[in-house]
């Protein structure tokens, strides 16, 4: 079985300075890594993925996160963050190839709220 | 290319009544996921389908719960008789495949009094 801990309920950080958001995991096999963002009242929006290689993965809107295999991580950063970054962030795994399933197991969000 | 399109929006029902929701995914999608997201939680699996049979409804509270995709498109998700912790957002999303990228619709936010 896997689980996502996200330990950060909220991070709150001022226009412009840099943000990281936690995720760690736990699983028994390997497993594909992603970062959703949920904007007021809308539904998940892919932000990255890690399915293999490079432990850097770059998204959309500036965000990046790493992949960190001893660690069992995989944080999210963001160098400079912008008022409309404001929004819930979940982290999310699915177990690799070998089942027929590929159901995402959440984490349980962190609030990012970007003060001016 | 349109996203997956989810009826109604929000509903309000009583305790013991009965709700349907409705899931449009992206059109060529064979597979489509119910997920419920409490508030406070991140999103839990209900069902997955792979075009009209089901994948996995290990989480489905198959009691008050059902679903179907009988045409391999469009589903449905109902709940009879609800309660009151069925209060949540239900989230549909489609993947072109297993093992693909989820893309998901806008919820339908349920609220039972």
């Amino acid at each position: 079985a896997q689980s996502v801990t996200q330990l950060d309920s909220q991070v709150p950080v001022f226009e412009e300075a840099p943000v990281e958001l936690r995720c760690n995991y736990s699983s028994s096999v390997s497993v594909y890594l992603f970062w959703y963002v949920q904007y007021p009242n809308q539904g998940l929006q892919l932000l990255l993925k890690y399915l293999s290689g490079s432990t850097l993965v770059k998204g959309i809107n500036g965000f990046e996160a790493e992949f960190n295999k001893s660690q069992t991580s995989f944080h999210l950063r963001k160098p400079s963050v912008h008022i409309s970054d404001t929004a819930e962030y979940f982290c999310a795994v699915t177990p690799q190839a070998g089942g027929a399933t590929n159901k995402l197991i959440f984490g349980t969000g962190t609030l990012l709220a970007v003060q001016p | 290319e349109a996203g997956v399109a989810q009826s109604p929006r929000y509903k309000i029902i009583e305790k013991r009544q009965s709700v349907a929701f409705w899931c449009n995914p992206i059109s060529g999608h064979a597979t489509l996921y119910w997920y419920q997201q409490i508030l406070g939680q991140g999103p839990k699996l209900l069902i997955q389908f792979q075009n009209n049979g089901v994948v996995d409804d290990s989480q489905l509270p198959k009691d008050r719960f059902s679903a179907e995709r009988l045409k391999g498109v469009d589903s449905t998700l109902k709940i009879q008789p609800a309660k009151l912790e069925d209060s949540a957002v239900y989230l549909c999303a489609s993947s072109t495949g297993i093992q693909e990228t989820q893309y998901f619709g806008p919820g339908t936010r349920l609220l039972v009094l």
